[in-house]
């Protein structure tokens, strides 16, 4: 298909590690990012990898990518209940980004 | 750096008036913004392409009579929303791409909600 897609929840407990899958669809998408929501505001760009990369790791962030698979994961280490937002997954795709359908992360105390 | 903005922040408006939202990249110039909508719970979906001096690229089902945009300026972007109805009511937001940048490499204004009653 066309769409980019990510499950809708996902709910951890602090301090925990949250995994947030994605599939997207185009192979030859140069750049794979990872962007943040929180209520009411715009997106916060967390991290992006290059395709030619199978793992980026920036602090508490890691991204996984499967290229054969089309998969893009995002993990975050230690999530705290600042981390609890709507995630984006999105791809390069001739001149524009193409978004996922977001994962909201619920973190409870 | 690389800080959009947007104004206003939210505004309610009668239904068959016109609104109009600014973008602005404060501190890069942006040779092409972009025109985002989302609604509740979901994606956000890009309505048009809008580059420094020449007419926006609107994508398909956007309706371009009803969702003006003008981008006179590297640094500012507006789109007007003409004889807004209800069904227009939606969060807009925008985003930039730096000049010397790729066009994936774009930075996001925190969005407008706009209330048509």
């Amino acid at each position: 298909g066309e769409d980019v897609e990510q499950s809708l929840f996902l709910s951890v407990r602090e301090g925990d590690s949250s995994v947030i899958n994605c599939t997207y669809t185009d192979s030859s998408s140069t750049y794979l990012y990872w962007y943040k929501q929180e209520p009411g505001a715009g997106l916060q760009l967390l991290t992006y990898i290059f395709s030619n990369m199978d793992m980026k790791q920036d602090q508490r962030l890691t991204v996984l990518l499967n290229k054969k698979d089309k998969h893009l994961s995002l993990r975050i280490a230690d999530t705290q209940t600042g981390d609890s937002a709507i995630y984006f997954c999105a791809e390069s795709r001739g001149g524009k980004l193409i978004f996922g359908q977001g994962t909201e992360l619920s973190v409870k105390p | 750096g690389a800080v959009v903005s947007q104004h206003p922040s939210w505004v309610i408006c009668k239904s068959g008036t016109s609104v109009k939202i600014e973008c602005r990249s404060l501190d890069f110039q942006a040779t092409t913004m972009f025109w985002y909508r989302q609604f509740p719970k979901q994606s956000l979906m890009l309505m048009a392409t809008s580059n420094e001096g020449s007419k926006a690229t609107y994508e398909q089902g956007v309706e371009k009579d009803k969702f003006l945009i003008n981008h006179a300026s590297l640094t500012l972007s507006t789109l007007t929303v003409t004889s807004a109805h209800p069904e227009d009511s939606s969060f807009y937001i925008c985003s930039a791409s730096p000049r010397d940048k790729s066009l994936y490499e774009q930075y996001f204004g925190p969005g407008t909600r706009l209330t048509v009653t």
